[in-house]
């Protein structure tokens, strides 16, 4: 089955820093790579997605990139706020579209 | 309100009892999923389940199930809960757009708690 690695497990920056989350995936079959944020307590929201035949996507301060033949997608955060603060999740899809999470980052935006 | 709504928010109930979570969705979603959050946040789906197919992570315990009595509708129900049973369980759901798989939008969660 699928398997994905992320790093850093967690990430502590300056406010106004950038942040950078990186994941690998194993199944070369996958095509769809979100990412989820999570903050205490609350359910994980998609904060940007990316399907396979895209190399790169951005939404105002967050980014995704996409290395196919690598399989290795990164979440670059810019300009980053305390707001931002919460965990995120890099995930890739299998069969039935069942995502495959990798174990988190815990992003504390110091001020 | 448009969402993924699953009850209850929180069970605390004895080793070996059996329990249900229910989840319903009114977005028209058609496929629904039930992950299991464990105390080290990690996230790990549990079943995929559109109106033709099921599909099991191979690491569930028989002990799981889950039931749907009709597209919009996912409930899960866990036999002879164990203490390693408990974590947060999310129900989730999403759409196809032209056959491709999209977001997956989560219920706010049910911490089970076994004592």
């Amino acid at each position: 089955g699928e398997n994905v690695e992320q790093h850093p497990s967690t990430l502590s920056v300056q406010e106004g820093d950038s942040a950078v989350i990186k994941c690998t995936y194993s199944d070369s079959a996958s095509n769809y790579f979100p990412w989820y944020k999570q903050e205490l307590g609350k359910r994980p929201q998609l904060i940007i997605d990316i399907r396979s035949n895209v190399g790169e996507k951005k939404d105002q301060r967050i980014a995704v990139t996409l290395n196919k033949t690598a399989k290795h997608f990164s979440l670059h955060i810019t300009e980053t706020q305390p707001e931002d603060s919460a965990v995120y999740f890099c995930a890739a899809t299998t069969a039935g579209n069942m995502l495959t999470f990798g174990g988190g980052t815990r992003l504390m935006v110091k001020p | 309100d448009t969402a993924v709504s699953q009850t209850p928010k929180y069970l605390v109930t004895q080793m070996g009892n059996d329990k249900s979570i229910k989840c319903e969705q009114n977005l028209g979603h058609d496929t629904m999923y039930w992950y299991k959050q464990d105390s080290k946040k990690f996230l790990k789906i549990m079943f995929s389940y559109n109106n033709k197919e099921l599909i099991i992570n191979e690491t569930v315990p028989n002990r799981f199930s889950p039931k749907s009595p009709d597209k919009a509708h996912l409930n899960l129900h866990i036999n002879s809960l164990e203490l390693g049973d408990s974590a947060v369980y999310f129900c989730a759901s999403s759409p196809r757009d032209r056959g491709l798989y999209t977001e997956a939008f989560f219920g706010q969660g049910t911490r089970l708690t076994v004592v």
